[in-house]
């Protein structure tokens, strides 16, 4: 079975630190993506990879950056916290590209706090 | 830009009886994905079933089963002999042929009584 793991579960941090949320597959996916879940929203696409050193904003990437060094790894930063990013953050990693009809496999997800 | 709505922010239904969500999509693309996720209170989100658009049959996976209607942009899922354990947020979702990204639903929290 393919395993998403996101390095932590609940994370509190202030305004205007630096944010790092870590994601590792262990499937060899090309493909990994952040996600912002909120309520009535659904999951919203923050920033996606296709490839190491490769990434491609989503639909609400302002505030947001990536990092993907290695094929295993999928970083989000947010660069400057702020109050309105408190929501639940989920990673998603698939098999690539082509494969069409293959799902994201998603980790537990991260609830993160700013205070 | 393609959307996925979820009209129907929370459903409850008795166990073992049968419930169906439902989900429309816009889109002007004539092949594409489908899919049902699921996801309980310990977050994790699991895969429920997938459909193919060009397949005209509607995909089953055990107890659940999908309602695929192309022309109308529906795609509903309907659990039948609902159990304690199929309480849980629903998320509908739709990926184009080019694969990579989905764009969900709202989700809608399916809430079982014994």
């Amino acid at each position: 079975d393919v395993k998403v793991t996101q390095s932590s579960r609940y994370l509190v941090k202030r305004t205007g630190e630096k944010v790092f949320l870590e994601c590792v597959q262990d499937m060899d996916h090309e493909n990994m993506f952040w996600y912002r879940q909120d309520p009535g929203l659904g999951l919203r696409l923050i920033y996606f990879s296709y490839d190491v050193k490769m990434k491609e904003k989503g639909d609400i990437p302002e505030g947001y950056s990536v990092s993907r060094e290695k094929k295993e790894r999928f970083s989000l930063i947010l660069e400057s916290a702020s109050t309105n990013q408190t929501s639940m953050y989920l990673c998603a990693s698939s098999l690539f590209p082509g494969a069409r009809n293959q799902p994201q496999h998603f980790g537990d997800g991260t609830r993160l706090s700013i205070l | 830009a393609q959307t996925v709505t979820q009209s129907q922010p929370e459903m409850s239904v008795q166990e073992a009886e049968t419930v169906t969500l439902s989900c429309t999509y816009d889109t002007s693309e004539s092949d594409y994905y489908l899919f049902w996720y699921k996801q309980p209170p310990s977050r994790q989100m699991i895969l429920v079933i997938r459909q193919e658009a060009y397949k005209q049959q509607n995909a089953t996976e055990n107890r659940f089963s999908v309602n695929f209607q192309k022309a109308a942009k529906s795609f509903s899922l309907k659990i039948s002999d609902s159990q304690l354990g199929d309480a849980a947020m629903y998320f509908c979702a739709y990926r184009n042929n080019q694969g990579g990204k989905l764009i969900f639903g709202q989700g809608t929290e399916l809430s079982v009584k014994p």
